[in-house]
This record gives C-alpha cells, sequence and structure tokens, in this order.
C-alpha cells in the first residue's frame, strides 16, 4: 500500500512565524503535490513537483514556496504565516501507470494561525 | 471558467439502502475520472476510478457510472452503512497529465 506522511496533524503558529510542512511517500513516486481544503472550496493546488528539484507552481502559490531535495520528501514553506492561511493542508503523491495517475493522500495537517 | 462541480452538498441515507452521489464536469477533453472517500479528520482515500472509454466500473459495494454525453459522473454505493459516512469528492483529469481537479465534495451522513 501507498503512504503518504505528514509530520504533523496539527499546528498552532502566531501571524509572521515561518512554518515547514514535510510530506514524505515511501511508493518511489515521481510527483507529488501540496494542497489546501477550505469549507466549500474543497481542494485547492499550492504546488506540485515532477521530479527532484522542479517544482510548478499550482492554482494559489502566493505566500508559499517548497523544496523538493529527495524523491520522497516535498516541504511546503509558509515564509511568513499569515491568518489566511489558516487551513487543511493535504499532501499527495503519484506515479503514472498504465496511463493512470492516481493522487494519494496524506493525513493532512489542520494548521492555524493567530 | 471550467470546473469540476457536485449537485448536492450533502445526502442522508438509511443505513441498507443504497446511496447515489453525483458529480458535473465541464471538460470535455477529461478522460479520466476517480471517486474519493474522506472520512473526518484523514486525507482523502481513492474509492474507485473510470477511464472514458467505459461508462461503468464496479468495485466492491461501489459503482461507477459516466455519461459523456451529458458529462456526468455519479457513485453508487450499495447497502450502505455508517462506515460509509463521509464526504465524497469526484476528480477529474486528462491522460498523462498531473493537472486533476476536484470538485467540492458532498456530505454523506448515513442514519441507523
Amino acid at each position: 500500500d501507498v503512504k503518504v506522511t505528514q509530520s504533523s496533524r496539527y499546528l498552532v503558529k502566531r501571524t509572521g512565524e515561518k512554518v515547514f510542512l514535510e510530506c514524505v511517500q515511501d511508493m518511489d513516486h515521481e510527483n507529488m503535490f501540496w494542497y489546501r481544503q477550505d469549507p466549500g472550496l474543497g481542494l485547492r493546488l499550492i504546488y506540485f513537483s515532477y521530479d527532484v528539484k522542479m517544482k510548478e507552481k499550482g492554482d494559489i502559490p502566493e505566500g508559499y514556496s517548497v523544496s523538493r531535495e529527495k524523491k520522497e520528501r516535498f516541504s511546503l514553506i509558509l515564509e511568513s504565516a499569515s491568518t489566511n492561511q489558516t487551513s487543511m493542508y493535504l499532501c499527495a503523491s503519484s506515479t503514472v501507470w498504465r496511463g493512470k495517475e492516481t493522487q494519494y493522500f496524506g493525513p493532512g495537517t489542520r494548521l492555524l494561525v493567530l | 471558467g471550467e470546473s469540476v462541480g457536485l449537485h448536492l452538498p450533502t445526502l442522508s441515507v438509511q443505513e441498507g439502502d443504497n446511496s447515489i452521489i453525483n458529480c458535473a464536469y465541464s471538460n470535455s477533453a477529461s478522460d479520466y475520472f476517480i471517486w474519493y472517500k474522506q472520512e473526518s479528520g484523514k486525507g482523502p482515500q481513492f474509492i474507485i476510478d473510470i477511464r472514458s472509454n467505459m461508462d461503468k466500473r464496479q468495485g466492491q459495494r461501489v459503482t461507477v457510472l459516466l455519461n459523456k454525453t451529458v458529462k456526468h459522473l455519479s457513485l453508487q454505493i450499495a447497502a450502505t452503512q455508517p462506515g460509509d459516512s463521509a464526504v465524497y469528492f469526484c476528480a477529474e483529469a486528462t491522460y498523462n497529465n498531473n493537472d486533476m481537479r476536484f470538485g467540492a465534495g458532498t456530505r454523506l451522513t448515513v442514519k441507523p
């Protein structure tokens, strides 16, 4: 089974703090993703990565950056946390197999910015 | 813009009944669709998928139907159980494209 883990289930940070969210997958997947999930808005893509050291902006990259130094690890960084970044953050990984790509998700990190 | 959406935000069913969750999509180029289940406090979990060259696919107690003519996707859950209570998302993607779009989700509540 694919396993995607996230470093924290819950985080409380103060406005202006730098926040690191870590994601690790154990299936040697090429692709990794960071989403945020807000009530009524569904999943919105922040950044994704096709390979080590590669990154692409998603729909809402402002206020975020990412790092992929190793294939299994994809980090989301909030350079200066703001209250509107309070959300559930979901990491996912995928590979293309038989022409299909299914994303497998981690358990999520619920971030509260005060 | 094009989007993936759901007809109903909530659905309540009696235990043992069948459930049908609907999803509309508008990108005619989408050729791969997935249903995810998200339980409270957990990440989305893959349930079943379907390619656009099919109109029906069955899993264990679940069936996905795809109607490309009206760009409609549905998830049928047979003999719904309390453990099926969750938010269900549809997602669409194009072949070998990492750009997967998710619907907002439908909350299914199963009453005992």
